[in-house]
């Protein structure tokens, strides 16, 4: 079946540090990809997504590439603020399951930016 | 953004009783989803709900576990009866459409449920 897989359980910066948080997946289908982040309370909620390869999304500074050769769309940006604490998850949503809209959910990286 | 409400926050129940998880989702949306989260784990598909049937359920959605939406009121999971493995937080989400495209599914905050 699908599969997410994020490298980083916990990410621990400073202000203006550069994050990269790894997102690998395996699909049997062409997936369109996502990044949602978890505020305490709170539930998931979309920061972008990408449907094709070498495709970028974008938001509040954050971005990712999907990149389907190496299965990957990895979350960076460059420099973070104590605001981005908080859960962030990769997804996938995969296409050739007919429209399927159900989500796989990597682990969750938990980031915590120190000011 | 779009809000999808839950109530409620939190329930405390004892093993064997039923429960019912309540979702308010967005107004113009059509495609209803409940996701399990057990502490520490990832977040997992449970079922997906449109137009008055499951659409598809994962293995987590045992016979103790049933979705409906009656006259387009709230979006309910019931569980009947509970076990201790349904401790967990409950996310609902819904969407607009599902076009043979993927559309952005929107969540509420959780449901706390822990099962005594």
């Amino acid at each position: 079946g699908d599969s997410v897989t994020q490298t980083e359980g916990q990410v621990a910066l400073s202000e203006e540090d550069f994050l990269t948080i790894h997102c690998n997946y395996s699909a049997s289908g062409y997936p369109t990809l996502f990044w949602y982040v978890q505020y305490p309370g709170e539930g998931p909620q979309l920061l972008f997504r990408a449907s094709r390869d070498k495709e970028k999304g974008s938001s509040r500074g954050f971005e990712a590439t999907y990149d389907k050769g190496t299965t990957s769309f990895h979350l960076r940006k460059a420099s973070v603020q104590e605001s981005d604490s908080a859960v962030y998850y990769c997804a996938l949503s995969d296409r050739a399951t007919g429209g399927n809209n159900k989500l796989t959910f990597g682990q969750g990286t938990v980031l915590s930016v120190i000011p | 953004g779009p809000k999808v409400l839950q109530i409620p926050s939190h329930q405390i129940i004892d093993m064997g009783q039923m429960v019912t998880l309540n979702c308010d989702p967005v107004s113009n949306h059509l495609y209803f989803y409940w996701y399990k989260q057990i502490l520490g784990q990832q977040m997992e598909f449970l079922v997906n709900f449109y137009n008055g049937k499951v659409m598809e359920k994962s293995k987590l959605f045992k016979d103790q576990f049933s979705v409906e939406r009656p006259d387009g009121s709230y979006f309910t999971l019931k569980i009947q009866p509970t076990a201790l493995e349904d401790s967990a937080v409950y996310f609902c989400a819904s969407s607009r459409r599902d076009w043979g495209g993927v559309d952005t599914q929107y969540f509420g905050p959780g449901t706390r449920l822990l099962v005594l």
